[in-house]
């Protein structure tokens, strides 16, 4: 079946370091690809997506390029601020667009 | 202001007593689902629906039951609790078409003793 699989955390990064949060799939189709965001005490919120092979999602400085080669959809940010203190989460949907599956989530924190 | 709400947002219940959790949203959103959130685990999909009166079934349905009898609001409800559905479940919504960009709602965290 259909899975994700994202790096374990928690990572902890001082202001202004990159970031790359691996993630990488499984899925028996041509999925869309998802980053979603959770602030503490907080639901999801949509980061960025990407619908096809090559695509590349951005949103707040964030970037993911949908690699279907390796099947992968990895985060990365060039410059983390504290505000970027999250857990984030690699999703799929297949084309269908009804079953979503999560990762389980990667905490990132932003040390000043 | 377009939002998803969920009712409680805690809950502490014991073994066997049913419970439902109200979710509804104002966004006119045909598309809803049901995750529950566990540590190590991720999000997992318990039910969706893409319009009023369908339903179908997720990743881990055993134990709940849905229904959507109106567009707004999609109650999720727990026959006979167990412990082992203690944990934060979170409602979205999203518009059909579009079902990637789900709002979500602030989660109810549910204990059973």
């Amino acid at each position: 079946g259909d899975s994700v699989t994202q790096m374990e955390g928690p990572v902890t990064l001082s202001e202004e370091a990159f970031l790359t949060i691996n993630c990488t799939y499984t899925a028996t189709g041509y999925p869309s690809l998802f980053w979603y965001v959770q602030y503490p005490g907080e639901g999801l919120q949509l980061l960025l997506k990407a619908t096809k092979a090559d695509d590349k999602g951005s949103n707040k400085g964030f970037e993911a390029t949908y690699r279907k080669e390796t099947t992968s959809f990895h985060l990365e940010k060039g410059s983390v601020q504290v505000s970027d203190s999250a857990v984030y989460f690699c999703a799929l949907s297949e084309n269908t667009g009804n079953q979503f599956y999560f990762g389980t989530g990667t905490s990132l924190t932003v040390i000043p | 202001e377009a939002q998803v709400t969920q009712n409680p947002r805690y809950l502490i219940t014991v073994t066997g007593k049913k419970l439902t959790v109200t979710c509804s949203q104002n966004m006119n959103h045909e598309y809803m689902s049901w995750y529950r959130q566990d540590p190590g685990l991720g999000l997992r999909q318990i039910y969706y629906s893409m319009n009023v009166e369908v339903t179908d079934k997720g990743d881990v349905p055993e134990g709940y039951k849905v229904s959507r009898k109106e567009k707004r609001n999609f109650p999720l409800i727990l026959e006979s609790p167990s412990p082992n559905q203690t944990s934060l479940y979170f409602c979205a919504s999203s518009s059909l078409g579009r079902s990637y960009e789900q709002y979500f709602g602030p989660g109810t965290r549910l204990t059973v003793t």
